[in-house]
């Protein structure tokens, strides 16, 4: 069953520090997501991206993140200066439709501790 | 604002008892509604959805859901709890590209 995977599964950064976040979608996906979960907290959406471009950001999505399509496969979530706050597990999702209907697959998560 | 409120932060239940997980929604038109599971390490599987029709969905793993509008709720049930459905679960609203989810019940089963 194809299935979103993500490297790497736990991260230790230092504060300040730049931090990459990788996601293979299922192949014929068209929609990536991505997702994070603070310790303790609900799911929060971060931003959804589509045709090469952000379709939707949240608040929590600022100038510190950005994503990127690099090449056919891979989908990447980029912390450019880490904070403490920061720390949460980071789910990548993707979707073969925009429908509301479509189901979202998941991964199963890349936890970033950052000290 | 749409929002999703799982009243239940944690439920413990006895293998082989029933189970109803709460969940709330408030959202401005017609919701599409989720419910999610995480095992622990895994990531987020698709229990149930519900976009229209029968208000009584059926999902994998021996799950149903009751949409019900006028109380604004989309309750998770299982009549017949196995050890292996000690999870946490999460309920979301779909709008535009995102989902919205609510904090999550964790589930305890006990033998």
């Amino acid at each position: 069953e194809p299935e979103v995977t993500q490297t790497p599964s736990h991260q230790v950064t230092q504060m300040g520090q730049e931090v990459i976040l990788r996601c293979v979608p299922i192949s014929n996906h068209l929609y990536f997501y991505w997702y994070r979960q603070i310790l303790g907290q609900k799911v929060e959406f971060l931003v959804s991206f589509y045709n090469n471009e952000i379709s939707e950001k949240s608040e929590i999505f600022d100038d510190q993140f950005s994503v990127e399509r690099p090449d056919g496969s891979n989908f990447t979530l980029k912390i450019r200066s880490t904070k403490l706050e920061d720390s949460a597990m980071y789910f990548c999702a993707s979707r073969a439709s925009g429908a509301n209907t479509g189901e979202l697959f998941f991964g199963e998560g890349s936890r970033l501790t950052v000290l | 604002a749409q929002s999703v409120t799982q009243p239940d932060i944690h439920i413990t239940v006895s293998e082989g008892a029933s189970l109803e997980l709460r969940c709330n929604y408030s959202y401005g038109a017609t919701p599409y509604l989720f419910w999610y599971v995480q095992s622990p390490g895994q990531g987020l599987q698709l229990l149930l959805k519900y976009f229209s029709g029968d208000t009584l969905v059926q999902g994998i793993k021996g799950f149903e859901a009751e949409f019900k509008r006028s109380q604004s709720s989309f309750n998770l049930r299982k009549p017949s709890v196995h050890w292996s459905d000690a999870a946490e679960y999460f309920c979301a609203v779909g709008a535009g590209y995102a989902l919205n989810f609510g904090k999550g019940t964790s589930l305890l089963v006990t033998p």
